[in-house]
């Protein structure tokens, strides 16, 4: 079945300095990723939509310029996390559906990325 | 987006059947309905989807009455490892880019 990875499923950092959050749909094409972020005990609140060869488009709130999303191919986005700060510590969630399979509709989500800033 | 409300949480023993129910009020002829399940510091993991009536797989029932404002996820016999938290949303399927809008969740614990 269709799977989306995640790459790194943890990574601590310094605060200021940037992280590299990959997500890849493994066998098929995504045109559209999602990029989620979920605090401890809270639902996934959704940050992003990936468009590949175009812009982001960003939720209410979420700041563009401190989450850059790159969609440069139709199997891989990318969320930077730029100048982190230790409330950017959460939990990130990539997420996408494959419509070109069997019919079914599901969105596939990562293993997610655990962000420490210290 | 249709809005989704669900109980926050639920407690159960092994062995028995747990239904949980999400109300949604303003689904849109074209939404489908969608129940997710996860595991702490996990993704979320797709469970069961249905548009109308009943939908049955190898892990869940869900079952949609007529009116579509609400749906109710069945799990058969839960084990300790059905402890997580289940997220039920509403929106279209057929569309790559459509958006995928979580609720609260309910977190259930399956007791021994």
């Amino acid at each position: 079945g269709a799977v989306v990875s995640q790459h790194p499923s943890r990574v601590i950092c310094k605060s200021g300095t940037s992280v590299k959050i990959e997500c890849r749909s493994l066998d098929f094409q995504a045109t559209t990723m999602f990029w989620y972020r979920q605090f401890p005990k809270q639902s996934l609140m959704l940050m992003a939509t990936s468009n590949e060869g175009s812009k982001a488009t960003y939720e209410q709130g979420v700041e563009k310029d401190k989450f850059l999303i790159n969609h440069a191919s139709l199997t891989l986005s990318t969320l930077t996390v730029t100048s982190a700060h230790p409330e950017d510590s959460s939990f990130y969630i990539c997420s996408a559906r494959d419509l070109a399979g069997t019919g079914n509709t599901e969105a596939f989500f990562g293993q997610g990325t655990r962000l420490t800033v210290v | 987006l249709a809005k989704t409300t669900q109980p926050i949480s639920m407690d159960s023993y092994e062995g028995q059947e747990v239904n949980i129910t999400c109300s949604h009020n303003n689904i849109a002829t074209n939404d489908y309905i969608t129940w997710y399940q996860q595991f702490p510091s996990q993704g979320p993991r797709f469970i069961i989807q249905g548009y109308k009536t009943k939908v049955t797989n190898e892990v869940a029932s869900l079952f949609i009455p007529a009116d579509r404002k609400s749906s109710t996820l069945s799990l058969p016999r839960v084990s300790l490892s059905d402890t997580a938290v289940y997220y039920c949303l509403v929106g279209p399927v057929y569309n790559q880019g459509g958006k995928l809008i979580f609720g609260q969740g309910t977190e259930l614990s399956v007791k021994p």
